[in-house]
């Protein structure tokens, strides 16, 4: 079946530090997939996407690349800041009829100065 | 616009008592979709809609959960007979049909059952 999963946090850097945060997904067909990002106190947000393979959706110094091979697409920064503190969610749609986004667990950043 | 609004912020209701939740979408938006999310998860689906057609509801809408969507505008969640199971916080989203999960977020109607 259809699946996501998403690398467990919480995950602590400081500041300037190289983020990655795994996604990978299980699918029939190729989904389109999304990063979301809930700061605190906030909704959820649309922070990039990607919606065929090698695509690289780019927002706010963040990328994602859809790699169909590994079946993958996590999330990068090179250099974070306190700012980005938050909880991001990995997404997909997948490609059967009209399903709606289903969001893996989410993974918390803490970055500290 | 002023995005989703979503009403009310939050909500402690006893258990066995109903409540209702409103979501008011982008006006140009016609998918409006209800997520669930509690603490430490990601959001799960509940149900959404196209106008005011209802097209698709989770194995997680039990019968004591029904929604709405009356001239494909605003709508409503409604849970009948509250569990302590049910708290959590309720999210709405909306979009348009060719921003496929390019969704706005409300910013969720907290929900305690005591």
């Amino acid at each position: 079946g259809n699946s996501v999963t998403q690398m467990e946090g919480p995950v602590t850097l400081s500041e300037e530090a190289f983020l990655t945060i795994n996604c990978t997904y299980t699918a029939t067909g190729y989904p389109s997939l999304f990063w979301y990002v809930q700061y605190p106190g906030e909704g959820l947000q649309l922070l990039l996407k990607a919606t065929k393979a090698d695509d690289k959706g780019s927002n706010k110094g963040f990328e994602a690349t859809y790699r169909k091979e590994t079946t993958s697409f996590h999330l990068e920064k090179g250099s974070v800041q306190v700012s980005d503190s938050a909880v991001y969610f990995c997404a997909p749609i997948f490609p059967s009829g009209n399903t709606p986004l289903v969001f893996g667990k989410g993974t918390r950043l803490s970055v500290i100065a | 616009d002023t995005g989703v609004s979503q009403d009310p912020r939050h909500k402690i209701t006893k258990r066995g008592q109903n409540v209702t939740f409103r979501c008011d979408p982008i006006s140009e938006h016609n998918r409006l979709y209800w997520y669930r999310q509690t603490l430490g998860q990601g959001p799960e689906f509940l149900t959404y809609f196209q106008n005011e057609a209802q097209l698709e509801k989770s194995r997680l809408l039990s019968d004591r959960f029904s929604a709405e969507r009356p001239k494909g505008s605003f709508s409503t969640l409604e849970i009948q007979r509250t569990e302590q199971g049910d708290s959590a916080m309720y999210l709405c989203a909306s979009s348009r049909d060719r921003d496929r999960g390019g969704y706005t977020f409300g910013s969720g109607t907290r929900l305690t059952v005591v």
